[in-house]
């Protein structure tokens, strides 16, 4: 069974600061991996996929991800944290063409003036 | 166009009631999902279409629970008999396909039941 794991459920870091989001999947297959944000009281939105391609992934706002299959893991990065980062972050798995996407429990990000 | 979505925003309904939910897609999107949001947790996956197969039911928590979508249009969930423990945000997404592709969210319809 495919799973993922969150391994922070709050991270808070100054503005300014690096971020580090943990994201652990667990998949019998070859996954596609996401990472959606979701501000306080609006809709969901895509930051970045991996589908196989390039294992270092940029996506939107100066967030990055990279694939390490061999750690089963798909960390989220931004060098330097700005206060409109301050929101939800889900970790996302999917495999078997798409017709289950398994969602990480999220981490609830802070950022300190 | 417009993107995905969902009515009413807000349900308050009584314990024992039905509710219908309504999602509309983005035109041209073969897919759509139903997830069901619990405060403060993450999404809980309910079920899934794409075009004209059988939609995977997988994730429905029980009998009470049912979504129809006609061919790749709107699509409704339906809960019957409600109870306290299926207050929640219910989710609805949609994709142009399936694997790599974004799902793009609608804003949600919160659902509460007295």
């Amino acid at each position: 069974a495919q799973s993922v794991t969150q391994l922070d459920s709050h991270v808070s870091v100054s503005e300014g600061t690096p971020v580090l989001l943990r994201c652990n999947y667990s998949s019998s297959y070859s996954p596609s991996l996401f990472w959606y944000v979701q501000h306080p009281n609006k809709g969901l939105q895509l930051l970045l996929k991996y589908t196989s391609a390039a294992t270092l992934v940029k996506g939107i706002n100066g967030f990055e991800a990279e694939f390490k299959k061999s750690e089963t893991s798909f960390h989220l990065t931004k060098p330097s944290a700005h206060m409109s980062d301050a929101a939800e972050y889900f970790c996302v798995v999917t495999f078997n063409y798409g017709q289950n996407f398994v969602f990480g429990p999220g981490t609830r990000l802070s950022v300190l003036p | 166009g417009a993107g995905v979505s969902q009515s009413p925003s807000n349900k308050v309904t009584e314990k024992g009631k039905d509710v219908e939910l309504r999602c509309d897609p983005i035109s041209g999107h073969t897919a759509l999902y139903w997830y069901r949001q619990r405060l403060g947790q993450g999404l809980e996956f309910l079920i899934y279409f794409q075009g004209n197969s059988a939609p995977d039911k997988s994730g429905l928590p029980s009998d009470r629970f049912s979504a129809e979508r006609t061919g790749e249009s709107v699509s409704t969930l339906t809960i019957q008999r409600t109870q306290q423990e299926d207050s929640a945000v219910y989710l609805c997404a949609s994709s142009r396909g399936t694997v790599s592709y974004e799902q793009y969210f609608g804003p949600g319809t919160r659902l509460t039941v007295t």
